[in-house]
């Protein structure tokens, strides 16, 4: 298995440019997210999904949207890249069942440049 | 709303020595609590969690943590440390609420290991 791909390692965008981040997961998960990294702030959740066709926002939603068409993928998009939203971009995959989560298991992030 | 706290940013330790960083949480209900490391330049990897039962959960690499329900609090542990234990560690909390809401995960800002000969 290969877990959790994210894609691209690294980008570098200028102020105003949109791009899709990837991520797949080969575990059958239900639930995924992504979250951002920030120096001194630990991770905080963006958007995460509970199943194909589910997307809910989380703490810090602005800037951002996602889809689920299959139970693999959830891209992540940034609709107009601004200087705060360069970080570094985990996508994280989990069992999913009755309601709860267990688990998550991470993909190798994204780090983004915003100039 | 939950809160997880990492008191330390960084912790240091002799090789050989045994290790505790801290975490304490703050929810409404049960908890499930979770241990992840990050290595350099690496995604976080799981360690171990606590949902219910024993207080003392094992984990990956000789880590261990202790559930302690009236200090709220989730401290891992490792009897000798090693120099490759050296690393960032996030605790993480989630309340399972059958309602939904996808169990959001909050995680607390890091403490940094650094283990030395």
């Amino acid at each position: 298995n290969a877990g959790v791909t994210q894609t691209p390692k690294f980008q570098v965008l200028k102020t105003g440019q949109s791009m899709t981040l990837q991520c797949a997961q080969d575990m059958n998960h239900e639930y995924m997210s992504w979250y951002r990294q920030d120096p001194g702030m630990g991770l905080r959740l963006i958007h995460y999904s509970v199943g194909a066709g589910i997307t809910d926002q989380g703490e810090v939603p602005n800037g951002y949207n996602v889809s689920r068409s299959t139970t693999e993928d959830f891209p992540l998009r940034l609709l107009s890249a601004a200087p705060s939203q360069t970080s570094v971009y985990f996508c994280a995959s989990s069992y999913y069942s009755s309601g709860i989560t267990y688990e998550q298991y991470f993909g190798p992030g994204t780090r983004l440049t915003v100039t | 709303a939950q809160s997880v706290a990492q008191p330390e940013d960084q912790v240091n330790v002799a090789e050989g020595n045994p290790l505790t960083v801290k975490c304490t949480y703050s929810v409404s209900g049960n908890p499930y609590l979770f241990w992840y490391v990050q290595y350099p330049n690496r995604g976080l990897q799981f360690l171990l969690k606590y949902i219910t039962g024993d207080n003392l959960v094992k984990g990956s690499y000789g880590f261990e943590a202790e559930f302690n329900k009236s200090q709220t609090s989730f401290h891992l542990k490792k009897p000798s440390a090693l120099v490759s234990d050296s690393a960032l560690y996030f605790c993480a909390v989630r309340v399972p609420s059958l309602t939904g809401g996808g169990n959001k995960l909050t995680f607390g800002t890091g403490t940094q290991l650094k283990v030395e000969l």
